[in-house]
């Protein structure tokens, strides 16, 4: 079955980088965008980017330009998705999520497991 | 940035019950929007795109309908796992965006 497993947990300390991990498998990696979502404590969900595995092309809202990038090794299947410039606004659960399917962007399925990143001195 | 709203925040009904949810975008997504079912701890799962379209393995009690600004998420009688957190996501413009959210408890 498709499946995406994060990496584990993080505490950073503010002004630092964090970078998660995102491994697919069940699927041909290359063939299906990858897209980040966070969560903030209670909160609601924030699209962050998309990646195209294959290309290596990204989109990312404007909202983390200049401080977000999402990479990937083909060869593992791993997506990544590195934020830098922490501050403590940025402590949320991050998400990777495998686009649905090739006919339209912008549909998430399914999700990874999440990874929470604590941003704190 | 397109705005959604879910209303209401809270929904508190019994197993067997309709539950109908609320999402109002702030300009006209067209049929581009979807929700999803968050569990406590879990991430969340897709249940409905396009509007109407059910996800690979989603029960036939839950139904989307809408198009433009008002859309709606109906599940036709509800079972003890359905009480959750739903959001409404949107894919019309960049970025694409989620409501806030409304959540389905036990009364």
């Amino acid at each position: 079955q498709v499946q995406l497993v994060q990496s584990g947990a993080e505490v950073k300390k503010p002004g630092a980088s964090v970078k998660v991990s995102c491994k697919a498998s069940g699927y041909t990696f290359s063939t299906y965008d990858i897209n980040w979502v966070r969560q903030a404590p209670g909160q609601g969900l924030e699209w962050m980017g998309w990646m195209n595995p294959k290309s290596g092309n990204t989109g990312y809202a404007q909202k983390f330009q200049g401080r977000v990038t999402m990479t990937r090794n083909t060869s593992t299947s791993t997506a990544y998705m590195e934020l830098s410039s922490l501050r403590s606004e940025d402590t949320a659960i991050y998400y990777c999520a495998k686009r649905r399917s090739l006919t339209e962007a912008g549909w998430f399925d399914p999700w990874g497991q999440g990874t929470l990143v604590t941003v704190s001195s | 940035e397109i705005v959604l709203t879910q209303s209401p925040a809270t929904l508190s009904l019994s197993p067997g019950e309709r539950a109908t949810l609320s999402c109002r975008a702030s300009q006209s997504v067209s049929n581009f929007l979807a929700w999803y079912q968050q569990k406590p701890g879990q991430a969340p799962r897709l249940l409905i795109y396009d509007s109407s379209n059910r996800a690979t393995g989603i029960p036939a009690r839950f139904s989307g309908s809408g198009s433009g600004t008002d859309f709606t998420l109906t599940i036709s009688s509800l079972e003890p796992e359905d009480f959750a957190v739903y959001f409404c996501q949107m894919r019309s413009n960049w970025p694409w965006t989620f409501g806030q959210g409304t959540k389905v408890e036990i009364k």
